[in-house]
């Protein structure tokens, strides 16, 4: 597993706007997954791309892959002041540790 | 849907006593883990425990640290003498096997040592 790098570091929009957060990594995935972490409390899986996807919508989030770039990227549409938290991305690829970066830290203002 | 349960949620407790945190993962999860995150940090990986033995620990999961599952359902960790520095959240996961299975946190003990 590696760390995955989340940019920006703080994020901060209107309720109803999107928010987009990208992550890079370095090495080559197996799957990349997306948790949210509210201040406080457990980290929870959103979503989850595989290395050979390129897309992935769950409800209001929509998660892109470009393994070219070793990049990805978490929209959230029309977002609510219940989805300001923090948000990490992580490489998966098996039942080792995981290794979290900073995260975006998203403020969704009302 | 099942979830991680941890208890307590803050447990207050001074230098140098030995405290055990508790947690009860999904039923039918076979990986557990416990990470750690220092107020304002990353989260940070200490343990992982598979077909009864640690699979996998960090730096720093040192000797003050061990972990057991006595019972089939309960998960837990233990610090034998604890320091100031031992002061953050303890999250506890668990995850079925396979590679695209996510992990399932609980809310986390805050240890605050004094």
């Amino acid at each position: 597993s590696q760390q995955g790098e989340e940019d920006p570091q703080a994020l901060s929009i209107q309720e109803g706007e999107n928010a987009t957060m990208n992550c890079s990594y370095k090495t080559s995935i197996n799957n990349l997954q997306w948790y949210r972490q509210n201040s406080g409390r457990g980290l929870v899986h959103l979503i989850l791309i595989r290395s050979n996807e390129r897309e992935k919508h769950s409800g209001r989030l929509r998660v892109t892959l470009d393994t070219s770039k070793k990049s990805s990227s978490l929209l959230i549409t029309a977002s609510r002041a219940a989805d300001t938290a923090s948000y990490f991305c992580v490489d998966a690829g098996n039942n080792r540790k995981l290794i979290w970066g900073l995260g975006t830290s998203l403020a969704v203002n009302p | 849907e099942p979830e991680v349960t941890q208890t307590p949620s803050h447990q207050v407790t001074q230098m140098g006593q030995e405290v055990i945190l508790h947690c009860v993962p999904i039923s039918n999860h076979l990986y557990f883990y416990w990470y750690r995150q220092i107020l304002g940090q990353k989260v940070e990986f200490l343990v992982s425990f598979y077909n009864n033995e640690i699979s996998e620990k960090s730096e720093i999961f040192d000797d003050q640290f061990s972990v057991e599952r006595p019972d089939g359902s309960n998960f837990t960790l233990k610090i034998r003498s604890t320091k100031l520095e031992d002061s953050a959240m303890y999250f506890c996961a668990s995850k079925l096997a396979g590679e695209y299975s996510p992990l399932h946190f609980g809310n986390g003990t805050r240890l605050t040592v004094t």
